[in-house]
């Protein structure tokens, strides 16, 4: 299985609203990571985890919020948002974070009113 | 700080073509170079990865070099088709300073016409 999976694929929130994204990957990898992407730009690092742990943070604001319950599961909560957050977040994970080869999920398409 | 640069911006070829794209970068001191894949609104393919010790990797009509040295790689994509219409990144993984975090390209556009 080389397979990293997002759900839910859309999500339209409000300002005010609280929602989380959700990343899996059963590859046995030991490093997951959330990007950012806006169109016709590249991917932006948002965090980093390394063995369920938070290892870099990109000056993310913390309306952002990782979580990382479990080798396989990376989520990112999300509160008091601005239209300016809405894009394509988008789930890594790699064997390690050194010589990594990373495998990308189809992303989750995020709009906020 | 690595700075990764990808040319041409966007191409546009009739079906059958064997296409360069080049991926540059600035610091050397690299541990490995990674070929994607995205199509519209999608997530990223990984194509093809070069550790900083090889000099070329193939998949099929795919075939990408690594020249360390001038800071250089280039995917050759033979017999194009239109089902290979997408946006191609490339992306550095830098070792100096203990960085390891890819640093991406900002994407070639193909489109190949039947």
């Amino acid at each position: 299985d080389t397979e990293v999976t997002q759900t839910p694929k859309h999500l339209v929130m409000g300002m005010t609203n609280k929602k989380s994204l959700k990343c899996e990957q059963h590859m046995g990898h030991r490093a997951m990571y959330w990007y950012k992407q806006k169109a016709k730009k590249p991917p932006e690092l948002m965090f980093v985890y390394s063995y369920e742990k938070l290892s870099i943070n990109e000056s993310v604001p913390s309306r952002f919020s990782p979580e990382c319950p479990n080798s396989s599961l990376l989520n990112l909560h999300l509160h008091a948002l601005q239209p300016e957050d809405s894009a394509l977040y988008l789930c890594a994970s790699s064997q390690e974070t050194v010589y990594n080869e990373q495998f990308f999920g189809p992303g989750t398409r995020l709009t906020v009113l | 700080k690595q700075e990764v640069t990808q040319i041409p911006a966007a191409l546009s070829v009739p079906e059958g073509e064997n296409l360069v794209l080049n991926c540059s970068f600035t610091d050397s001191a690299i541990y490995n170079l990674q070929w994607f894949r995205q199509d519209p609104g999608k997530g990223l393919t990984s194509l093809l990865l070069i550790q900083s010790s090889q000099r070329e990797q193939t998949s099929g009509r795919l075939n990408a070099s690594l020249d360390k040295s001038s800071g250089r790689s280039t995917l050759y994509i033979a017999a194009s088709q239109p089902g290979d219409s997408a946006t191609y990144l490339c992306a550095v993984s830098d070792a100096s300073g203990g960085s390891y975090i890819p640093t991406f390209g900002r994407g070639t556009s193909l489109i190949v016409h039947p």
